[in-house]
């Protein structure tokens, strides 16, 4: 169990364009959902905590603007990149905590984004 | 606020052979949990161990174990029996709430 899924793996967009990356957690119920940043060979640095039902929590120094993020229902939560620039490009994960299993997070497979 | 310092950008060990990965942290925290996550190429993340850090007795997952030091606040990662599949950059984090990762190190093992 605790399976995370995003959707898509990989996106090549347009400089401008807006893109979508879905979060889902498969068969649990995720109430505080969890959106990170990695370039290559580096860590992962938190962008937002994704709440159901709530306006997300951005870290200092990320633009919610740019980095709109929606957390619909208790599987499901969006980060959509707004305005993309070829600097957005980067690998995004996300995550999800699961009640019960305090702490851990289970994160999904990454999206990499290439803006041309 | 959280900090997780791993100070071994890269390491290399023998398949069969044992190696050490060090972290340290610090945090405010008086209960909190500690984790080693892996990065392989894939870059899933996959949990490794996880310790919670009112327990003294220092988790084992298999050919994976910890040594838990709480006053010092090191929390370093042995794996025993060396295996290939063991290649991967390993993440140390410390959550209370958020994860808080250190910056990882690229270990890889070779045949």
């Amino acid at each position: 169990g605790a399976v995370v899924s995003q959707h898509p793996s990989r996106v090549i967009c347009k400089s401008g364009t807006s893109v979508k990356i879905e979060c889902r957690s498969l068969d649990f119920q995720a109430t505080t959902m969890f959106w990170y940043r990695q370039f290559p060979k580096q860590s992962l640095m938190l962008m937002a905590t994704s709440n159901e039902g709530s306006k997300a929590t951005y870290e200092q120094g990320v633009e919610k603007d740019k980095f709109l993020i929606n957390h619909a229902s208790l599987t499901l939560s969006t980060l959509t990149v707004t305005s993309a620039h070829p600097e957005d490009s980067s690998f995004y994960i996300c995550s999800a905590r699961r009640e019960g299993r305090v702490g851990e997070q289970f994160f999904g497979p990454g999206t990499r984004l290439t803006v041309l | 606020a959280q900090t997780v310092t791993q100070s071994q950008p890269e390491m290399s060990v023998q398949e069969a052979e044992t190696v050490t990965l060090s972290c340290t942290y610090d945090t405010s925290e008086s209960n909190y949990y500690l984790f080693w996550y892996k990065q392989p190429p894939s870059r899933q993340m996959i949990l490794v161990i996880r310790q919670e850090a009112y327990k003294q007795q220092n988790a084992t997952e298999n050919r994976f174990s910890v040594n838990f030091q709480k006053a010092a606040k090191s929390f370093s990662l042995k794996i025993s029996d060396s295996q290939l599949g063991d290649t991967a950059m390993y993440f140390c984090g410390t959550s209370y709430g958020k994860l808080t990762f250190g910056q990882g190190t690229i270990l890889t093992v070779h045949p």
